[in-house]
């Protein structure tokens, strides 16, 4: 079973960048892709993107196309997700997860709190 | 894209009592629907995959039915460790794995 560990709390200013990682072990890195997904405080879950371990494909949400990018290290084994021009609105705890290809997320990091404010 | 739409937004029902809830995808997502359980401050688990498929160590208690966009998540006996907010996903459009907005159990 996979395990992945995220990286800690973050406070930024709008307009700023935050890249959190998600560190992934127990299992073979570059077999199963990541996705990222986020929780606004008190709201639902949004599913931001996926990016694949093996080759570094990546499929992000419309509404996030040109803010985020998502990259990988596969020595590391190590996932990173960053979002650019941040806004109030992107306050969020921040989650990895992975699973197999065409499956839902099996496995999940503790998450990431992002906090946005001036 | 896909939407997700649950319902009821809240269930309040009793310990020992049956919980039945509601995922409706806007198109056919065949059965590559997925649960998850999520409670305060924890991240979301996965119960329930392929819309009827409980995860490795999820209690009989929970089951899931449906398919193409229409889907149940039945919680046969509640526990108090059952209360949590309940989400559904759908992955019939892999990687993108757009959620439902949850339904909140609550004790009545």
């Amino acid at each position: 079973q996979g395990q992945l560990v995220q990286s800690g709390a973050e406070v930024k200013k709008p307009g700023a960048s935050v890249k959190v990682s998600c560190k992934a072990s127990g299992y073979t890195f570059t077999r199963n892709g990541i996705s990222w997904v986020r929780q606004a405080p008190g709201q639902g879950l949004e599913w931001m993107g996926w990016i694949s371990t093996y080759n570094g494909n990546t499929n992000y949400a419309q509404k996030l196309q040109g803010r985020v990018t998502m990259t990988t290290d596969t020595f590391t084994t190590t996932a990173y997700m960053e979002l650019r021009s941040l806004r109030s609105d992107d306050t969020a705890v921040y989650y990895c997860a992975g699973g197999a290809n065409w499956s839902p997320f099996d496995y999940w990091g503790q998450g990431t709190l992002v906090t946005v404010s001036s | 894209e896909i939407v997700m739409t649950q319902s009821p937004a809240t269930l309040s029902v009793s310990p020992g009592e049956r919980a039945t809830l509601s995922c409706r995808a806007s198109q056919s997502v065949s059965s590559n629907l997925a649960w998850y359980q999520q409670k305060p401050g924890q991240a979301p688990r996965l119960l329930i995959y392929g819309a009827s498929t409980r995860a490795t160590g999820i209690p009989a208690r929970f089951s899931g039915s449906g398919s193409g966009t229409e889907f149940t998540l039945t919680i046969s006996s509640l526990q108090s460790e059952d209360f949590a907010v309940y989400y559904c996903q759908q992955y019939n459009n892999w990687p993108r794995g757009t959620f439902g907005q949850g339904t909140k159990l609550e004790i009545k």
